[in-house]
């Protein structure tokens, strides 16, 4: 079964220093993997996703994440934080359905809080 | 990227009553919708994988008479929660999968059940 494990529910940095939040997945297969972003009261947004292709992953807003099969990682990371960054954030696998589609299953969010 | 909307962003309604909300795909068609539920500070619950012109595909422990799915055309599908209780009270959520590896997200139906 496809999961992953985020491992910080709460990450806090100060305003311009690097952000990173942990994300590890199980998976009997090669992932796809995402990051989602979530603000107060919006919709989750898209920040970047892995599907086979390059192992560094350049998302929007200054965000990526680094593929590691290895250590079954998928960290997201971003090298100067803004305040605008406070937010939820989510790690999520696809995991194969019944009949050969492919549904999205959610970490527990890591919510990043940025200090001016 | 695409757009989903939700309707409505947030509703009160009182207890046993029914209450209907609708995701549409505004600028592409989406043979495949999915709704979540989201408790405060917790993460989304996938609920129901909603397919167009036939039954939605509901996850272990969610009741389907409870929560009724309609995905009526490529671009819209409801759900519909039938005699409410308070403790439906939540976030409900539903994304739109656009392709093989994108799912587009809806705002968000904020549902209180007095």
């Amino acid at each position: 079964a496809q999961s992953v494990t985020q491992l910080d529910s709460h990450v806090s940095v100060s305003e311009g220093t690097p952000v990173l939040l942990r994300c590890n997945y199980s998976s009997s297969y090669s992932p796809s993997l995402f990051w989602y972003v979530q603000h107060p009261n919006k919709g989750l947004q898209l920040l970047l996703k892995y599907t086979s292709a390059a192992t560094l992953v350049k998302g929007i807003n200054g965000f990526e994440a680094e593929f590691k099969k290895s250590e079954t990682s998928f960290h997201l990371t971003k090298p100067s934080a803004h305040m605008s960054d406070a937010a939820e954030y989510f790690c999520v696998v696809r995991r194969h359905a019944s009949g050969g589609s492919y549904i999205p299953t959610f970490g527990r969010g890591t919510s990043l809080i940025v200090h001016p | 990227g695409a757009v989903v909307s939700q309707h409505p962003s947030r509703v009160i309604c009182k207890s046993g009553t029914s209450v209907k909300i609708e995701c549409r795909s505004l600028d592409f068609q989406a043979t495949t919708m999915f709704w979540y539920r989201q408790f405060p500070k917790q993460s989304l619950m996938l609920m129901a994988t909603s397919n167009e012109g036939s039954k939605a595909t509901y996850e272990q422990g969610v009741e389907k008479d409870k929560f009724l799915i309609n995905h009526a055309s490529l671009t819209l599908s409801t759900l519909t929660v039938t005699s409410a209780h308070p403790e439906d009270s939540s976030f409900y959520i539903c994304s739109a999968r656009f392709g093989e590896e994108t799912q587009y997200f809806g705002p968000g139906t904020r549902l209180l059940v007095l």
